[in-house]
């Protein structure tokens, strides 16, 4: 099946700072690629998403590359504020389970520190 | 519209006992998805209910199972606790796919603690 590992697992940036999240996928026919976001106590929550016919998507301070060669897609925050420290996890979505399916990133920890 | 409701929403047992976990996705979505999250960070993938069967399921023991009822709400059976159960168990639905996307969204979530 699919597997979708993240990097770093923790990251802690000074505000203002950029921050980029990685991900690498193993199914070559994924073709959406989701970022959520969870903040301390609160459920996931969708901010971005890519899909594979497309090489980067921007919307204000977040956007996310998509490299389909390489089987990798980037999650890239300028300017970081201290409403950005959350858990980001990134998602592919397999082919070969069926189109609704999503199999997420371990996740990151990113300490925006002020 | 309400979204993804889980419950309950804190649970305690004690090991060796069973517990029950249920979610109900939001109105049209026919697919289920169940995670742990253990030390406030990881989503672990447990299992994957799509219109009343299960599809795909994490690398978990037996002991997790679960089902999917008609209309779609799903429900989470732990059997025979151990502590290391302790965790955060999410729920998220989906439903057909709309302009390439299939968003997953995610109930608030049951709290598991084994002791």
């Amino acid at each position: 099946g699919e597997n979708v590992e993240q990097h770093p697992s923790t990251l802690s940036v000074q505000e203002g700072d950029s921050a980029v999240i990685k991900c690498t996928y193993s199914d070559s026919a994924s073709n959406y690629f989701p970022w959520y976001k969870q903040e301390l106590g609160k459920r996931p929550q969708l901010i971005i998403d890519i899909r594979s016919n497309v090489g980067e998507k921007k919307d204000q301070r977040i956007a996310v590359t998509l490299n389909k060669t390489a089987k990798h897609f980037s999650l890239h925050i300028t300017e970081t504020q201290p409403e950005d420290s959350a858990v980001y996890f990134c998602a592919a979505r397999l082919r070969d389970t069926g189109r609704r399916a999503l199999t997420f990133g371990s996740g990151t920890r990113l300490q925006v520190q002020p | 519209e309400a979204g993804v409701t889980q419950s309950p929403t804190h649970l305690i047992k004690t090991r060796g006992q069973q517990a029950t976990l249920r979610c109900s996705p939001i109105s049209g979505h026919t697919s289920v998805y169940w995670y742990q999250q253990a030390l406030g960070l990881g989503l672990q993938f447990l299992l994957w209910y799509d219109e009343g069967e299960e599809r795909n399921r994490g690398n978990f023991p037996p002991r997790f199972s679960g089902r999917q009822f008609p209309n779609y709400s799903s429900e989470l059976n732990v059997n025979a606790l151990e502590l290391e159960d302790s965790a955060l168990y999410l729920c998220a639905s989906s439903g057909l796919e709309t302009g390439g996307k299939t968003e997953a969204f995610f109930g608030q979530g049951t709290r598991l603690t084994v002791v």
